[in-house]
């Protein structure tokens, strides 16, 4: 079945103590990419990546990392979280830039 | 800056009772406008990409045009399983994305 997953879909932790989020996508898609999702403000991307190695910084880039060492996987990484990063987390794939988007389940985040 | 501004924020339906929901976008040089369901706890779902000023399409109730502006994602004699959060999205490059707050729509049977 062609999907995007993430791991864990629910995290709960304390300030300071990094993190990582991962995404895989089975569907070899070049292009992926990481949202944040708060009430009211909408999705806002975090970071982008057309393929293997390359990675750009979406809107709210600001105290995530990312990387993108294979195809299939994209892993979301904050060093040190503060709890305005909780928010519920998606990842998206698609086969190139014009192409439909599909979304993974979502990570719900609290950091306290 | 893009911005992407939806609207109704909520909307409530009888069932069978069309509307639309509006989505106008700031950017100039438009190259894909987006249309996306989701439901409660789930990612968003793929409805409709529209390219140019005057383009349509079309699936089942769901109609979304394109103008200059704005774009409209009309509703016809919906179902209470239509109901959920709609949200469209602006790329001018297709690698960043601006999403709207979204619509939620909740069809009453």
């Amino acid at each position: 079945e062609a999907q995007v997953t993430q791991n864990p879909r629910y995290l709960i932790t304390v300030t300071g103590k990094k993190l990582t989020v991962t995404c895989s996508q089975n569907m070899n898609h070049e292009y992926m990419s990481w949202y944040r999702q708060d009430p009211g403000l909408g999705l806002r991307q975090i970071y982008y990546s057309m393929n293997v190695e390359v990675t750009d910084k979406g809107d709210v880039p600001e105290g995530y990392k990312v990387s993108r060492k294979e195809k299939r996987n994209f892993p979301l990484i904050l060093e040190s979280p503060s709890p305005n990063q909780t928010s519920l987390y998606f990842c998206a794939s698609s086969m190139t830039l014009q192409e439909t988007q599909y979304f993974g389940p979502g990570t719900r985040l609290l950091v306290l | 800056e893009d911005q992407v501004t939806q609207s109704p924020e909520a909307l409530r339906l009888q069932e069978g009772e069309s509307s639309s929901l509006n989505c106008s976008y700031t950017v100039s040089g438009l190259r894909g406008l987006f249309w996306y369901r989701q439901d409660p706890g789930k990612g968003p779902e793929f409805l409709f990409t529209l390219y140019s000023a005057g383009e349509e399409k079309e699936k089942e109730r769901l109609k979304a045009t394109l103008t200059k502006k704005e774009s409209f994602l009309h509703i016809t004699a919906p179902k209470p399983e239509d109901s959920a959060t709609y949200l469209c999205a602006e790329s001018h490059n297709f690698n960043k994305f601006y999403f709207g707050s979204g619509t939620k729509l909740n069809v009453k049977p």
